[in-house]
């Protein structure tokens, strides 16, 4: 079963000290995958899409990297605003359904002053 | 990108009752998604609808508890039918394929 595991559930951070938040997969194959941002109230922002082993993207202080088993999202000298809940999500190569995608639990970030 | 729009943005309803979502895209689109978040959870797919055919409903949804029309390339509906507290929920509706896949922002509906 395809699957997606996000940790932590929850961190925080004081403003300028740098982390990564990890997600990792279970998929026969992957087709991508996804990092959104989710603001309460609001719904995921899409960030960025990973589709091999090796790739990177980067985004102002956010920097996204891809292994065959996980993906990490590493902020860099995060500031309040970059707090949010952080979602991960997959779409298989054996699902049926091309834009089904399969959504981990989410890392909530708190960035204080 | 796409820009989507959702309403109603929030709803209070009474159990047994039903809401229906309407979800509208800036650009033509062949699939729409529907997904539900449940409170404190991540977003599980409920359905996909692809224009002038039947939705296709995930594992453990029903088209009717959540019928879906989508009567053109821009647009769709969700209803939520006969609800119950158990249906409180975000419902969120969702365009795009591979590379990129974009939200609308969201129906919180709460069921008294």
């Amino acid at each position: 079963e395809d699957q997606v595991t996000q940790s932590p559930e929850a961190l925080r951070l004081q403003e300028g000290e740098s982390s990564s938040l990890n997600c990792s997969y279970t998929v026969s194959g992957l087709r991508g995958l996804f990092w959104y941002r989710q603001d309460p109230g609001k719904g995921p922002e899409f960030l960025f899409t990973l589709y091999s082993a090796g790739e990177e993207k980067e985004k102002e202080r956010l920097k996204a990297t891809l292994t065959k088993k996980e993906s990490f999202l590493h902020i860099t000298a995060p500031k309040p605003e970059d707090s949010a809940t952080y979602l991960c999500a997959v779409q298989a190569t054996d699902s049926s359904n091309t834009g089904k995608l399969i959504f981990g639990q989410g890392t909530t970030l708190q960035v204080k002053p | 990108s796409a820009v989507i729009s959702q309403k109603p943005s929030r709803d209070i309803c009474q159990r047994g009752t039903s809401l229906t979502i309407q979800c509208q895209v800036d650009s033509q689109v062949t699939m729409m998604f529907w997904y539900r978040q449940q409170p404190g959870q991540s977003l599980t797919l409920i359905a996909t609808a692809n224009q002038g055919s039947e939705a296709t409903y995930e594992s453990g949804f029903v088209i009717d508890k959540f019928p879906i029309s989508r009567p053109n390339l821009t647009f769709s509906t969700l209803t939520v039918s006969n609800m119950s507290p158990e249906d409180s929920s975000i419902y969120l509706c969702s365009v795009g394929q591979t590379a990129e896949a974009f939200f609308g922002q969201g129906t919180r509906l709460t069921v008294v």
